[in-house]
């Protein structure tokens, strides 16, 4: 399974832009990156995902760095309710997803 | 509103009785799956269900089985549960495969304790 690496935990403050960072060195060129989040007692829920070009959904943007070892996925404002674990996938065709130990976001009132 | 959900939401059985939990689910997707979640840990994938074809993570004890007597519905069977099986279970649906593209559903978990 393609590996990703993301920071533990994130602090940031209410109304301000976040930046969650991911690496996957290993991507192979098929392989599209999810980012699921998980708020606090709840199930994991979709948040994300692109394959070479930047999306924008109404939750966040997905940049994807050029060579696409990496990627960065931005909530625009963050607020209280953004505090969760965000975990950052490699998805390939007809292939499960497995999730890693994602990052904690907190966000400071 | 089209959903996965699961019942119950909080489960208490002992040691060693079986329990089942379910999921069932209104988006007419292909596939389900089972995850557990323990304490601080991402989900980890137990099995899942390509339409009625079943695929066992190589992983997943014995203890578990899973049953899907249609494309609604999910069980989740933990034949003799032990204290280490207490764990979050959280079913999931994706419309075709769950990789590539494609997304998954989640439910709200069923917070299993073992007494």
């Amino acid at each position: 399974d393609a590996k990703t690496t993301q920071p533990n935990s994130m602090e940031s403050n209410e109304e301000e832009p976040v930046h969650l960072p991911c690496n996957h060195s290993t991507i192979s060129g098929t392989d599209y990156i999810h980012w699921y989040r998980q708020l606090p007692s709840q199930g994991p829920e979709y948040v994300i995902h692109g394959l070479t070009s930047n999306v924008n959904n109404r939750m966040a943007s997905l940049a994807i760095a050029e060579d696409r070892k990496s990627s960065t996925l931005i909530l625009h404002r963050a607020t209280l309710r953004d505090a969760a674990v965000y975990y950052c996938i490699l998805s390939h065709r007809d292939d499960k997803i497995i999730f890693g130990k994602g990052t904690r976001l907190h966000i400071l009132p | 509103d089209a959903m996965v959900i699961q019942n119950p939401r909080y489960q208490v059985t002992q040691f060693g009785k079986p329990v089942t939990l379910s999921c069932s689910q209104t988006l007419n997707h292909n596939v389900m799956y089972w995850y557990q979640q323990k304490s601080s840990q991402a989900p980890k994938l137990l099995f899942h269900y390509y339409d009625k074809d079943f695929n066992n993570e190589a992983d997943t004890p014995d203890n578990f089985q899973s049953r899907r007597p249609n494309t609604s519905f999910c069980f989740l069977d933990i034949r003799s549960p032990g204290l280490g099986d207490a764990a979050m279970y959280l079913c999931a649906t994706s419309r075709v495969s769950g990789g590539g593209s494609d997304t998954q559903y989640f439910g709200p978990g069923t917070r299993l304790t073992v007494l």
